[in-house]
């Protein structure tokens, strides 16, 4: 079965390093989004993506946050200066896009800034 | 902006139990889909209710979706240890999916 992969599985940052987050959606969808997990808490909406531009964001996704599709099949979460409080479960998304369709995650990129 | 509010926050069950929890969301939907996170897992796709009204069962789980399509309830019976993880709700409204907070059980033998 198709799915979403994400890399990396884990990774550890300096606080004010930059961070790339990977993935690579399912080949034929056509929305993409990014969500984040604070530990023990629950999923929370930042980012969506259609025809290669921002569709929606979260107050969340403030200018140190940008997302890129960069080769048609990647989509990247970027974190400019990252701060202790970024550190959470990063889980990427991706829908085929009818209204029925069912949204598919990855299995998350663990960040850790320290 | 859409709002999903899910209860109870924590659900502590006998096993063997049924428990029920709750979600409801400030607009319409289109379709409410529910997810099963174990401890140091990703959410996991478990269903996606789409008509109003619908009911849909998977072995011990029944998940409902209101008439107004602005509720949904996943209630489980005869619980076991393996149901013990975070069940959230996702209510989806155009192409973005909103989650509750969630619902952690935790099973006492």
């Amino acid at each position: 079965e198709p799915e979403v992969t994400q890399t990396p599985s884990h990774q550890v940052t300096q606080m004010g390093q930059e961070v790339i987050l990977r993935c690579v959606p399912i080949s034929n969808h056509l929305y993409f989004y990014w969500y984040r997990q604070i530990l023990g808490q629950k999923v929370e909406f930042l980012v969506s993506f259609y025809n290669n531009e921002i569709s929606e964001k979260s107050e969340i996704f403030d200018d140190q946050f940008s997302v890129e599709r960069p080769d048609g099949s990647n989509f990247t979460l970027k974190i400019r200066s990252t701060k202790l409080e970024d550190s959470a479960m990063y889980f990427c998304a991706s829908l085929p896009g009818a209204a029925g369709n069912t949204i598919y995650f990855g299995e998350g990129s663990w960040l850790t800034v320290v | 902006g859409q709002q999903v509010m899910q209860i109870p926050q924590y659900q502590h069950v006998q096993e063997g139990e049924d428990f029920t929890t709750y979600c409801n969301s400030s607009t319409t939907l289109s379709n409410i889909q529910w997810y099963k996170q174990r401890p140091g897992g990703h959410p996991v796709f478990l269903i996606q209710l789409v008509k109003s009204g619908e009911v849909k069962k998977q072995k011990r789980l029944t998940f409902q979706f209101g008439e107004a399509k602005k509720n949904s309830s996943l209630h489980i019976t005869a619980t076991q240890t393996t149901d013990v993880g975070t069940y959230f709700c996702a209510g989806r409204s155009d192409y973005k999916l909103s989650f509750g907070a969630g619902t952690t059980v935790t099973v006492r033998a």
